[in-house]
């Protein structure tokens, strides 16, 4: 049963063009949402994050918004550029989970910003 | 910075082998981690500790147990390795919940196991 969801497997945006990562949750009691970038034979790293409680959140080139009621939500990276090849997990935080960050993430989305 | 330090980058084992993993984080972090990652299917949380001595499951335990003696160390143990256990495991760390970073999981750089 996959909790958190990123349909497109993959996307390829053009240099300076904006790219729109999308990811669907199914479980109500998630209440924070966190995006990952993971490079080739290195671990992920935490990119952005936002709260239940807002609906959008942005950081530099990175805005991600939350439609709660349609359990939605997305990663605007504008402009695009070719470091910003990866993939990017969509992750999200039940409010039940105590003291242990513990974190549902999704099947991820291959990024290529190409020249 | 934080640095989560996972032992080997690539593992080849055979099947029915005791497999060690073992992940060592140097920022004091309360809560520890084990993932596997595999295509398709995202990053899947195996076990977890959020002190020395204490584990609980993840939503794919089966197969697998962990070790926590230390604040720093936490192992993953593959019993009896088997060929559907080859994936790319990744350790993560983060602190406790109600300090401002409480929700940003360190992950090591992945050790790729390979069960032949």
């Amino acid at each position: 049963d996959q909790q958190v969801k990123q349909n497109s497997p993959s996307l390829s945006v053009q240099e300076g063009r904006i790219s729109i990562l999308n990811c669907d949750y199914t479980n109500s009691m998630f209440d924070y949402f966190l995006w990952y970038k993971k490079y080739p034979a290195e671990g992920p790293t935490f990119l952005i994050s936002i709260s239940s409680i807002k609906d959008k959140n942005e950081d530099g080139r990175f805005t991600v918004f939350l439609n709660k009621s349609a359990k939605h939500l997305s990663l605007h990276i504008v402009p695009s550029q070719p470091g910003d090849s990866a993939v990017y997990f969509c992750a999200a935080k039940r409010a039940d989970t105590g003291t242990a960050s513990k974190l549902t993430f999704g099947t991820g989305t291959r990024l290529q910003v190409t020249l | 910075d934080v640095k989560v330090t996972q032992s080997s980058r690539y593992l080849v084992k055979r099947t029915g082998e005791k497999v060690f993993l073992e992940c060592v984080q140097d920022m004091d972090h309360e809560n520890m981690f084990w993932y596997r990652q595999d295509p398709g299917l995202g990053l899947r949380l195996i076990y977890f500790s959020y002190d020395v001595k204490m584990k609980e499951k993840g939503d794919i335990p089966e197969g697998y147990s962990v070790s926590r003696e230390k604040k720093e160390r936490f192992s993953l143990i593959l019993e009896s390795a088997s060929t559907n256990q080859t994936s790319m495991y990744l350790c993560a760390s983060s602190p406790v919940a109600g300090k401002r970073t409480n929700e940003k999981l360190f992950f090591g750089s992945g050790t790729q196991l390979s069960v032949l």
